[in-house]
């Protein structure tokens, strides 16, 4: 069975930094893409970053480029979200989502089939 | 990149149709047959219903059907049930190899 579980959420000031992990089973992790999707309370879906496989292509919405970083580790079946300079337009529930390609260039394949449960980021003095 | 369009909402009786049109652009939902379409429930997460236009994941009722036209993507659901219930978003990739999202559609079954 496919798990995604996230942590790291929490309450953060305005400014500050914060990173999500995502622990990924129940498949080879290695041979998918990922990506983070959040949702701001009340409001839609927003694509945040996405990885590729072996992390050699990665994407990002312009509202966080320059700010997050994402990155895995695919001896731990890990993903992970280092948020900087934390804004209140931060604040959302972070999901962790795979995808069913390898490569996030590859437009085929670029759909979220597993979801994880969210972990809540809150951007607030 | 700016969010597709979809309708805030939509409504149907059960055993009714309902149609959930997603607008994009040539760089998105037009030039690609690359949409997805998510089911979410009040405090779930989403759900895979439709990928690559118009097909459905195993598990998926077959009430639930997709298609595209131009750079409007439509989510048509036939026999609405009340679990039906939910908001529904639209998803495309982007020439830019990334992913947007439309803005959601909530649904109510009357």
């Amino acid at each position: 069975e496919v798990q995604l579980v996230e942590s790291g959420g929490g309450l953060v000031q305005p400014g500050r930094s914060l990173r999500l992990s995502c622990a990924a089973s129940g498949f080879t992790f290695d041979d998918y893409a990922m990506h983070w999707v959040r949702q701001a309370p009340g409001k839609g879906l927003e694509w945040v970053s996405g990885i590729s496989w072996n992390s050699g292509s990665i994407g990002y919405a312009d509202s966080v480029k320059g700010r997050f970083t994402i990155s895995r580790d695919n001896a731990k079946n890990s993903l992970y979200l280092q948020m900087n300079s934390l804004r209140a337009e931060d604040t959302a529930l972070y999901y962790c989502a795979k995808s069913e390609n390898y490569d996030i260039l590859t437009g085929q394949g670029t759909y979220f089939d597993y979801w994880g449960q969210g972990t809540l980021v809150t951007v607030s003095s | 990149q700016s969010a597709l369009t979809q309708p805030a909402s939509v409504s149907g009786s059960p055993g009714q149709s309902i149609t959930i049109s997603c607008t994009g652009t040539s760089s998105d939902v037009g030039g690609y047959n690359y949409v997805s379409w998510y089911q979410q429930h009040p405090g779930k997460a989403p759900k895979l219903m439709i990928y690559d236009v118009s097909n459905r994941p195993s598990g998926v009722s077959n009430r639930f059907s997709g298609s595209k036209s131009g750079n409007t993507a439509s989510l048509t659901i036939s026999g609405l049930q009340a679990e039906d219930e939910a908001d529904y978003y639209c998803s495309s990739y982007t020439s830019s190899s990334n992913v947007v999202f439309g803005g959601g559609t909530k649904l109510t079954v009357l």
